[in-house]
């Protein structure tokens, strides 16, 4: 079965700081795609980047970026620069390219401290 | 903007009177997808419809049922809320192509009292 862990419920960083949300996901797929969601509180799950398996480049979006390592069935999501906005829950998800659901990760809550 | 809409944002009902969340979309996606999400966990797929073809999850409870009269608009009817529905349900939606990632809407917080 198809599994996403996230191993820290909880981060803090400091504004201006990097910080790096850890991710790794259990398939026996070749083809996937997986993604970072972040849901400040009380506001709406936006996705914030995605990257699919085949491509061996990392994706990144503005100051967001992510290390994918496939071999090792890692996704880490690295925040440059951050900023009290970054502050929310960050969700990763897979999802196995044909099938219409995502398998979702249990979360870590960011704190970023002024 | 493209987008996802839920009404209401807040609901408040009564222990056993029925309730009914409402989503509709602008994006022209083929599924759509209805979460419920407790404080702090991940959102848990009650079930999502691809065009008309509706599927339910298994351990989605009998008292959960949905709607989806066209492409645009799904309704979520919640027959007899108890107190462990009190939940925000999110509505989502998805195209078929591309990299199937989901969209969301900003989510209706059920109160049941």
């Amino acid at each position: 079965a198809q599994t996403v862990t996230q191993s820290q419920p909880e981060m803090s960083v400091q504004e201006a700081e990097t910080v790096t949300l850890s991710c790794t996901y259990d398939t026996s797929e070749s083809d996937y795609y997986l993604f970072w969601y972040k849901q400040p509180p009380s506001r709406q799950m936006i996705l914030v980047i995605r990257q699919e398996a085949y491509k061996q480049q990392n994706a990144t979006e503005n100051r967001f970026s992510v290390n994918f390592q496939k071999a090792a069935k890692s996704f880490s999501l690295k925040i440059s620069d951050s900023q009290l906005g970054d502050a929310a829950m960050y969700f990763c998800a897979y999802n196995a390219g044909n099938n219409r659901k995502l398998i979702w990760g249990l979360g870590t809550s960011l704190a970023v401290n002024p | 903007d493209a987008m996802v809409i839920q009404n209401p944002r807040y609901q408040v009902t009564q222990f056993g009177k029925p309730v009914t969340l409402s989503c509709s979309q602008t994006l022209n996606h083929n599924v759509m997808y209805w979460y419920q999400q407790k404080s702090s966990q991940a959102p848990k797929l009650l079930f999502h419809y691809y065009d008309k073809d509706f599927n339910n999850e298994a351990d989605t409870p009998d008292n959960f049922q949905s709607r989806r009269p066209n492409t645009s608009f799904c309704f979520l009817d919640i027959r007899s809320p108890g107190l462990g529905d009190a939940a925000m349900y999110l509505c989502a939606t998805s195209g078929l192509t591309g990299t199937y990632e989901q969209y969301f809407g900003p989510g209706t917080r059920l109160t049941v009292t």
